[in-house]
């Protein structure tokens, strides 16, 4: 089955920084990446996904590249500000069927003023 | 958007009792729903999958005879912890996948269930 990592497991930058977070996958079939943001006690909310047809995608502040050949995605968040603070999680699956998520393992992002 | 709703939202109950929680899908059918657990600190781990109509699919490491699961309709899944211990303690979410157009799909998540067993 699918296995996602991530890492880092923690990451602290400066206010106005840009802030990298990578995952990879082992599942060759998976095709679609989606990445989510979880405030304490909350859903994770998806904040921005990539298929594998495309390589980059951008939503304002926030970018997601994926290089299906090494199984690599990583989500860019660039000026960052603290209400960025919260935990990402990477994941993957099949989007053409109603299959399962596999998250990574979360990276806990602060943002110091 | 699609919207998917659980209940209770938090629930505190003695060692030794079941618990049952619902999830929801209010404004769309849902053939399949997921269901996680979350410990704190930790990421969503993957519990179970549940089919509308059949037996739901659990991950390797779950217990099916604890960890009851029914979608008895396309809306609709509940999830029941039977002979709760502390450990079970945990912030329980489902997800719903949602058909779209063009043969696709997409998840909508819950807003979880805190279970404290005492």
């Amino acid at each position: 089955g699918e296995n996602v990592e991530q890492h880092p497991s923690t990451l602290s930058v400066q206010e106005g920084d840009s802030a990298v977070i990578k995952c990879t996958y082992s599942d060759s079939a998976s095709n679609y990446f989606p990445w989510y943001k979880q405030e304490l006690g909350k859903r994770p909310q998806l904040i921005i996904d990539i298929r594998s047809n495309v390589g980059e995608k951008k939503d304002q502040r926030i970018a997601v590249t994926l290089n299906k050949t090494a199984k690599h995605f990583s989500l860019h968040i660039t000026e960052t500000q603290p209400e960025d603070s919260a935990v990402y999680f990477c994941a993957a699956n099949l989007y053409s069927s109603a299959s399962k998520i596999i998250f990574g393992s979360g990276t806990r992002l602060s943002i110091r003023p | 958007g699609a919207v998917v709703s659980q209940h209770p939202s938090w629930v505190i109950c003695k060692s030794g009792t079941s618990v049952k929680i619902e999830c929801r899908s209010l404004d769309f059918q849902a053939t399949t729903m997921f269901w996680y657990r979350q410990f704190p600190k930790q990421s969503l781990m993957l519990m179970a999958t549940s089919n509308e109509g059949s037996k739901a699919t659990y991950e390797q490491g779950v217990e099916k005879d604890k960890f009851l699961i029914n979608h008895a309709s396309l809306t609709l899944s509940t999830l029941t912890v039977t002979s709760a211990h502390p450990e079970d303690s945990s912030f329980y979410i489902c997800s719903a996948s949602h058909r779209l157009a063009g043969l696709s799909y997409e998840q909508y998540f819950g807003p979880g269930t805190r279970l404290t067993v005492t």
